[in-house]
């Protein structure tokens, strides 16, 4: 079955870094698209970047744009570097599934990202 | 920038009966990128429908989408008790790349 499962969250000061993690499994992997949306505490879904299959086409929110850096070998990483306390949030990684209009198919548990001093 | 706003913010019905939940776009958005997600609390959102009125796998039949360009409808037929939810809306196609509604809360009432 398809597995997402996220790391790497925690509590970082302003200006700090984080890496996340998604390893999956369950599916080819390098078959399918990935992105990370994040959820902020009460708050609704903001989708934060994109990454293709083949890592070559990535795109980013206009909020994370210039901070955060997608990647992917064998799992997803989202580097966040410049961290804000609005950037405090629950970052789910997912499957982005092509033939479902670009949907998200498969979600991860999520990983608390906490920016406080 | 395409914004999507839904209503009800909140909406609250007995088991049992109908919901409808729309999805309004701030311009027209290709409804094969159109999709609606269900979250319960502490959960990971769960894809419910794509291109605006296609079932992903496993989704009961109660759960229907339908329209176009700007005006978008998720309905349930009838109410189960694992249905009382927050669902969104999210579009796809367009710098950014994707948005999401704000959420409609479906609450018992």
């Amino acid at each position: 079955q398809v597995q997402l499962v996220e790391s790497g969250g925690g509590l970082v000061k302003p200006g700090g870094s984080l890496r996340l993690s998604c390893a999956a499994s369950g599916f080819t992997f390098s078959d399918y698209h990935m992105s990370w949306i994040r959820q902020a505490p009460g708050k609704g879904l903001e989708w934060v970047s994109y990454i293709s299959s083949s890592g070559r086409t990535i795109d980013y929110a206009d909020s994370v744009k210039g901070r955060f850096t997608i990647s992917r070998d064998n799992a997803s990483y989202l580097q966040m570097n410049s961290l804000r306390a609005e950037d405090t949030a629950v970052y789910y990684c997912a499957r982005v599934r092509y033939s479902y209009g670009y949907g998200f198919d498969y979600w991860g548990q999520g990983t608390l990202v906490t920016v406080s001093s | 920038e395409i914004v999507l706003t839904q209503s009800p913010g909140t909406l609250s019905l007995s088991p049992g009966e109908r919901a409808t939940l729309s999805c309004r776009a701030s311009q027209s958005v290709n409804s094969n990128y159109l999709a609606w997600y269900q979250q319960k609390p502490g959960q990971a959102p769960r894809l419910l429908i794509y291109g605006a009125s296609n079932r992903a796998t496993g989704i009961p039949d109660r759960f229907s989408g339908s329209g176009s360009g700007t005006d978008f409808t998720l309905t349930i037929s009838r109410l189960e008790p694992e249905d009382f939810a927050v669902y969104y809306c999210q579009q796809y196609g367009s710098s950014p790349q994707y948005t999401f509604g704000q959420g409609t809360k479906l609450e018992i009432k």
